[in-house]
Formats: C-alpha cells, structure tokens, sequence
C-alpha cells in the first residue's frame, strides 16, 4: 500500500525548534518531488515548502523562509522539515504529500502530524 | 487572505448540480494549471482534479473541472451526501515562485 507516515509533531515554545519526519512506504520516495502543506486548526490549506527527487530544487513559502528547511534522504525513503525559529502561528496540522511524477499534482498525503506553538 | 479567491460556502441539495469557483491572476491561473481537493472532516485532503480537467483514476466523473483566464471551476453533478466537505483548488504563482491554495468552499449538502 502506498503511504506517508508524518511524525515528530507536539508542543513547542515560541522561538523553538522541531524536525518533522515522513516517512513513504509502498513506493519509492526518489521518484518523486514532495511537498509540505499545513493547515492551521479552523483554516485553510497552506502550502510550505517543495523540494525536487534530487533536492536540487527547493522552494519555500514567504510565511517560513528563512526558519523552515525542506530536507529529504532518498536511502531512507524519507523526507524532513527542520523548522526553527517558530512562532504561534505556526501553530498546525503538517502534512506530507507526494507530487505525481512529472506533475505538480499532490496525489498522495500523510494523515499529519500537529505541532503547536505555545508557551 | 489567501491569493486565490473562494466563495467560503456554498449548498445544493441531493442530485442537484453546484459549482465553486476560484478566482486568481495572471501569474498563478492565468499561467499554470489548476489543481481541485476534497477535504472530508478530520481527514487528509485528497487530490480530485488535476491540470485543470483530469481525473485521477477513482473520482467520480461527477466531477470535473474548467478553466478560463484567471478564475476556475468544480463542478458537481448529482450531488450526495457524501460530497459534503471541504474543497481547496490551487496552483502555482509564477511571481511568488509558489504554490497558492483558495481559501476553501464548505460544500453543504441540504
């Protein structure tokens, strides 16, 4: 079965650190672009960060660069966010999430991790 | 306030047809392809329209999705209870070298 398994969330206190893991089973991660997209608690989707197959192209979104580091390690078949530096805003549900090979579509998503932001 | 713009609800009652919109500009719609989710409560979203008409295999062909200049649409025919959720599109922005995502429709099936 395919699957993206998020892990490390939990309580942070402003201006801490966290790594997110995501973990693919089923498929092979080096394949693949991923994405991280979040989803504060009540709003809307957001998305992160995006890193190529080969990690040779990373985009982040203006909310995180700077604090947030996409990472990803094809031999574990696992992708990483470092995310320094956080604030109550960052307070979210983060998700993995998989591109379609060629596509920038995002098919395949991990059920979350949350991380919340409070002191 | 998201880039893209969408109705924050919209209803419809079973078997009726409803369509959401999303509106956006030249650097994100107007130049890329379109993307629909479904998100259904407590749940990951999960992709339904992609590159602006297609279909993953196992949505429904209720569903389907247009494109004209900056704005794009979902529509759902035949509606069901179940297609109560969330529904998301985004696409990337050419001048945020991003992805973008609207705000969300809340489906309500009456």
């Amino acid at each position: 079965e395919v699957q993206l398994v998020e892990s490390g969330g939990g309580l942070v206190q402003p201006g801490g650190s966290r790594r997110l893991s995501c973990v693919a089973s089923g498929f092979s991660l080096s394949t693949h672009s991923m994405n991280w997209v979040r989803q504060a608690p009540g709003k809307g989707l957001e998305w992160v960060s995006y890193i190529s197959s080969s990690s040779s192209t990373i985009y982040d979104a203006d909310s995180v660069k700077g604090r947030f580091t996409i990472s990803r390690d094809n031999a574990k078949n696992s992708l990483y966010l470092q995310m320094n530096s956080l604030r109550d805003e960052d307070t979210a549900v983060y998700y993995c999430a998989r591109d379609i090979v060629g596509n920038t579509a995002m098919d395949v998503w991990g059920q979350g991790t949350t991380v919340t932001v409070s002191s | 306030q998201s880039v893209l713009t969408q109705a924050p609800s919209a209803s419809g009652t079973p078997g009726q047809r409803v369509t959401i919109s999303c509106s956006g500009s030249s650097s994100n719609i107007g130049s890329n392809y379109v993307y629909w989710y479904q998100q259904l409560p407590g749940t990951a979203p999960k992709l339904l329209i992609y590159k602006n008409n297609q279909r993953p295999s196992g949505v429904p062909d209720r569903f389907s999705g247009s494109k004209s200049g900056t704005s794009a649409s979902l529509a759902i025919s035949g509606l069901r209870s179940e297609d109560e959720a969330d529904y998301y599109c985004t696409a990337w922005d050419d001048s945020l070298s991003g992805r973008v995502f609207g705000g969300g429709t809340k489906l309500t099936v009456l």
